[in-house]
């Protein structure tokens, strides 16, 4: 069974520019999550998606942004990129939403550095 | 307050002891709690989920809930080098029963030692 696959791994981007990051969950997931991992502020919620619906959202400025398929692959972007924004931006996926959640399974993430 | 909290270790026990990991968690209508482990340069990986008050038994693994304390922890029998990592508490919490955010603690850096 396949994992939760994300692409690109490594990404290196000028400030000013916008970036789209792309998350295919785990075949029958439907729940999609989006964090941001930091040395300073660790995991970081920024959005979930369920059925191409965003459920929820964390406290990130709007250049934030995503969405998801009906395939329920997922992708996020980031415009007008900040230095503070290089981070490793792991997607991850879940079963079901809700208050009983089965635990989400993560990918590898992809590392932005924006220079 | 942080939503959730956790020691940041770093956390040192010999090889062959058990390791007991603590987080505590703000929300009181939480109702799914987790822990992950990280090894540097990875991501997480999920190893233990609880629900319901008590204890939790996985192989060398055990999970213990305490909703009235706000208490959730890991315990590592028979630590091996390998379970030296960063170890994740992380809460789910309530959003009108439709939505997920699992907000994670900071980690607490396990080193099992020869």
């Amino acid at each position: 069974k396949a994992g939760v696959t994300q692409t690109p791994r490594y990404l290196i981007k000028t400030r000013g520019q916008q970036v789209t990051l792309s998350c295919s969950p785990i075949s029958g997931h439907r729940s999609v999550s989006w964090y941001q991992q930091t040395p300073g502020q660790g995991l970081q919620f920024l959005f979930e998606y369920f059925s191409e619906t965003q459920r929820n959202k964390g406290n990130f400025p709007g250049r934030f942004s995503g969405r998801q398929f009906s395939n329920s692959r997922s992708e996020m972007n980031v415009s007008t990129l900040e230095l503070g924004d290089s981070a490793l931006y792991l997607c991850a996926s879940s079963l079901t939403t809700g208050s009983l959640n089965y635990g989400y399974t993560f990918g590898s993430g992809t590392r932005l550095t924006v220079v | 307050q942080k939503e959730v909290e956790q020691n940041s270790g770093p956390l040192s026990v010999p090889e062959g002891a058990i390791a007991s990991l603590n987080c505590t968690y703000s929300d009181r209508g939480s109702q799914s709690f987790f822990w992950y482990r990280q090894y540097s340069g990875k991501s997480p990986e999920l190893i233990m989920s609880i629900y319901s008050n008590g204890d939790k038994e996985d192989g060398r693994f055990t999970a213990q809930l305490n909703k009235a304390s706000q208490y959730v922890s890991l315990l590592i029998r028979d630590s091996q080098p390998s379970d030296s990592a960063t170890y994740l508490c992380a809460v789910n919490g309530v959003h009108g029963g439709t939505a997920s955010k699992l907000t994670f603690g900071t980690g607490t850096r396990l080193q099992v030692m020869l």
